[in-house]
């Protein structure tokens, strides 16, 4: 099925460090969500972006909505182990309510 | 204030075989999607109710079916099982003026 492109595919950090990452598509999209899952459950609703453009925080979580609608980033600050998990992005196109997901971004924290 | 939730957990069932999966949305939502989440990859769109109809559908065959009730809650329903029908079931619940979707824990199905 049709996914989005996450980069990186993984990635080992050290306590402390930030963290990026990014979802792009050839797609434009109206709204874009980040999800966070852990192994055996479902997604966890991080951060909702509906504005290119758009910067929204939650915590040491912020996302930005693409410029060109395009693309959208998340970025975690001062990461702890707790993070540990697979990041997603889901983008919506207008006129519809089907949600596509990425590739996801597993992220490994080293104490 | 109750999240999604689903159930069963877990099941196993033979190939050829029909299941049923159980979805009740978040309070005060009224929208529900499905998803299949093979291991190691994203979540598939399935299906989306609203109004007790299927709204919209994505690359999904007839074997997959839905129906959501007078309450909002929601089933599944899957003919003919596959092998490649193994897979974490997610189900989503949201509120149909605002798109953020709220997942549950899922049902993880294996098809033997």
């Amino acid at each position: 099925g049709q996914q989005l492109n996450q980069s990186p595919q993984s990635m080992f950090i050290q306590e402390g460090e930030d963290v990026s990452m990014n979802c792009t598509s050839s797609s434009i999209f109206n709204t874009w969500l980040w999800y966070k899952q852990d192994p055996g459950e479902g997604p966890v609703l991080l951060i909702a972006l509906y504005k290119a453009g758009e910067l929204t925080s939650n915590g040491r979580l912020t996302a930005q909505f693409g410029i060109t609608r395009k693309d959208s980033f998340l970025n975690i600050s001062a990461s702890i182990p707790s993070d540990v998990g697979i990041y997603f992005c889901a983008g919506l196109t207008s006129g519809t309510y089907k949600y596509i997901f990425g590739t996801g971004t597993r992220l490994k924290v080293l104490a | 204030d109750a999240g999604v939730t689903q159930s069963p957990t877990h099941l196993i069932k033979t190939r050829g075989q029909q299941v049923t999966l159980r979805c009740s949305p978040k309070s005060g939502h009224d929208t529900v999607s499905w998803y299949q989440q093979a291991l190691g990859q994203g979540p598939q769109f399935i299906f989306q109710y609203y109004e007790e109809e299927e709204r919209q559908r994505g690359n999904f065959p007839d074997r997959f079916s839905g129906h959501q009730f007078p309450n909002y809650s929601s089933e599944l329903n899957v003919n003919a099982l596959l092998l490649g029908d193994s897979a974490l079931y997610l189900c989503a619940s949201s509120l149909n003026i605002n798109y953020e979707q709220y997942f549950g824990p899922g049902t993880r199905l294996t098809v033997t």
